[in-house]
Order: C-alpha cells, then structure tokens, then sequence
C-alpha cells in the first residue's frame, strides 16, 4: 500500500527558514516524479513545484510565487522527497502536501507569522 | 500559465439526483505527445485531496463509478450519476499538460 508521509511543519518567522520531509513507501519511489502542492486556509489548491525521476536528470521546476526561495529535493537511498523553503512569507501559511498525483500525504502545516 | 475555471463554484444538490461541474481552460490541453491531461479531485472536509479521474475520463482505481469525466479542447466536465452523503466536499479540476500546473478555483458540493 502507498503511503506518503509529510513532516517537518511548524510556526516560523517571516524570513525564516524550514525543511519539510515527505517519507514514501509502497512504491517505486526512484521511479515517481513527485509534486508538493500547498493550500492556504480555507483556500483552493496550489502548485508548487516538481521533481523529475534520477534517470530523468532530476529537474525541478517551481510555481513563480516560490521560484528563488524554495528548493525540491529528493533522497531516492530513504524514498524520501524534501523540500527546503527560505526567506519565508505570510502568503506561504499553509497545509503542504506531496503527492504523486495518484496518493497524497495527509499534509503538514506550516504557519508563518511574527 | 494557464487558466482553470470551474462552474458553479458551489452546488446544492439531492441525495440521489445527479451533480455536472464544468471546467474551462484558457489554453488547449492537447499535449505534444497527444494527450490531454486533465485531472478532477475531490476533497472531503478535513481530508486531504484524492484524484478521481485522470486524461479527462480515465477513473483512478477506488473511484466509484458513479463519476465519470468527458470533455476535449478546452471544455470539460466532472458528473455524478447519483449523489450520496459521501460525496460532500470541494471538487478541483486541473490541467497537468502546461508548466506550471494549475487548477481550478474548486466547486463546493453540498447536499
């Protein structure tokens, strides 16, 4: 069974920094292009960026409201997807999700406030 | 990028009748491989999202056949044939051919 993990959520400073983690199993993990996708409260979904396979040259590409300050990545040794946000805003307030389009995690949350 | 609108934004609807909600794209979906990668999802109250349909009409294993897709070009629809107590929530269409990916503002099922 698919399982997608996320972790790594909590309150931070506008400017600060975070890491989230999303942790796989169930599938072939080096072999998924995964997405994070975000929702800010009791808004819609929002793109945020990709990650390509390793054979596929692992190409990121990002939505434009994060483009230059978060960073995708991925740890195919622990199925493991990260993502790393810097220089974080308010508008950046909400639930993170990684997905690979067919299963999503259950999303962690991520407040930006002083 | 590309924009996805969807219609109505919110829908009243009767255990047991059925349920259409539209989606436009502002840009032809047709991908240069020939597919058309339009994706619906449905998210319950409290949940995270779950894809229900993908390339307009294809249901994903676990989704009930009650929900069918059709449409092409720019033009597509998500329907349900009978509408039960579970299928309350936010329904999003999104297009998966253009970068970046984008999808519509969400329609609000109610019963």
């Amino acid at each position: 069974e698919v399982h997608l993990v996320e972790s790594g959520g909590g309150l931070v400073k506008p400017g600060g920094s975070l890491r989230l983690s999303c942790a796989a199993s169930g599938f072939s993990f080096s072999g998924a292009w995964m997405t994070w996708v975000r929702q800010a409260p009791g808004k819609g979904l929002e793109w945020v960026g990709r990650i390509k396979t390793k054979i596929d040259g692992e190409t990121t590409d990002y939505a434009a409201p994060v483009e230059g300050r978060f960073t995708i990545s991925r740890d195919d040794s622990e199925n493991t997807l990260y993502l790393q946000m810097n220089s974080l805003k308010t508008e950046d307030t909400g639930i993170y999700y990684c997905t690979k389009w067919d299963h999503w995690g259950q999303g962690t949350l991520v407040t930006v406030s002083s | 990028d590309v924009v996805m609108t969807q219609s109505p934004l919110s829908l009243s609807v009767t255990l047991g009748e059925p349920a259409s909600i539209s989606c436009r794209s502002s840009q032809d979906l047709v991908h240069s491989d020939g597919n058309i990668y339009l994706n619906w999802f449905q998210q319950r109250p409290g949940q995270s999202p779950r894809r229900l349909i993908y390339k307009i009409s294809n249901r994903d294993s676990g989704a009930p056949d009650k929900f069918s897709g059709s449409g092409s070009g720019t033009d597509f629809t998500l329907k349900i044939s009978r509408v039960e107590a579970e299928d309350v929530g936010v329904y999003y269409c999104m297009q998966g051919t253009h970068w970046p990916r984008t999808f519509g503002q969400g329609t609000r099922v109610e019963i």
